[in-house]
């Protein structure tokens, strides 16, 4: 069965802090996606990322990197140098290749204070 | 960027009316979806459909229905509001086919009170 546990419900920093939000997933596929998406407080879900399970190589976008690792099915997002509009709740979500579905996690709420 | 559009973004509404919640895009999509994301932030799939005139059911039993009558336009209809239904709903799109459009476009949302 699909499964994604973000198990940071809230996280607080300083701007100009790393922060890192953590993804563990559980699948029997052997190919699959996963994704970030961000919600900020105007609620629509925006898309950052996605990963195939074929492609460990990490990301780097700005101040955003990915670290995904199939050995612990672990698929973490790093923000770099925080910023308060990086300030919104990150869900990490799971797609198997034969189905349709997105299997989110609960999110991880983001509070970044100036 | 994504057009997905839904309207509207807020309602209120008294306990036994009907409403339907407005989604489409302009992007061709085949795939579409409806979340319902509760207070605690979890989002729940209610509906789905891979094309016109194709509906499916999501994980999360709802009382809502839905249609598919043109590519672009997936809309939502509850005929009678209960305040259990008083959450956000999220619409999405994919373009189907190859793995490089896996990913989901989501509308902005409607936020729905029932009173």
């Amino acid at each position: 069965a699909q499964k994604v546990t973000q198990a940071q419900t809230e996280i607080s920093v300083v701007e100009k802090e790393d922060v890192t939000l953590d993804c563990v997933y559980e699948t029997r596929d052997t190919t699959y996606y996963l994704f970030w998406y961000k919600q900020p407080p105007s609620g629509e879900l925006v898309f950052l990322i996605r990963r195939n399970s074929f492609d460990e190589q990490n990301e780097i976008s700005g101040r955003y990197s990915w670290n995904f690792q199939k050995s612990t099915s672990s698929f973490n997002f790093t923000i770099t140098a925080s910023q308060v509009v990086d300030s919104a709740v990150y869900f990490c979500a799971l797609s198997e290749a034969n189905t349709d579905k997105l299997i989110f996690g609960t999110g991880t709420r983001l509070q970044v204070f100036p | 960027e994504a057009d997905i559009y839904q309207t509207p973004r807020y309602l209120v509404i008294g306990t036994g009316k009907k409403i339907t919640l407005e989604c489409s895009q302009t992007m061709g999509h085949d795939k579409m979806y409806w979340y319902q994301q509760d207070p605690g932030m979890e989002l729940h799939l209610i509906h789905y459909s891979y094309g016109v005139n194709s509906t499916e059911k999501g994980d999360l039993s709802s009382e809502s229905t839905v249609s598919r009558i043109r590519t672009e336009h997936f809309p939502l209809t509850l005929e009678s509001a209960r305040p259990s239904h008083t959450s956000q709903y999220l619409c999405a799109s994919r373009k189907a086919g190859t793995a490089s459009s896996y990913e989901q476009y989501f509308g902005p949302g409607t936020r729905l009170t029932v009173t």
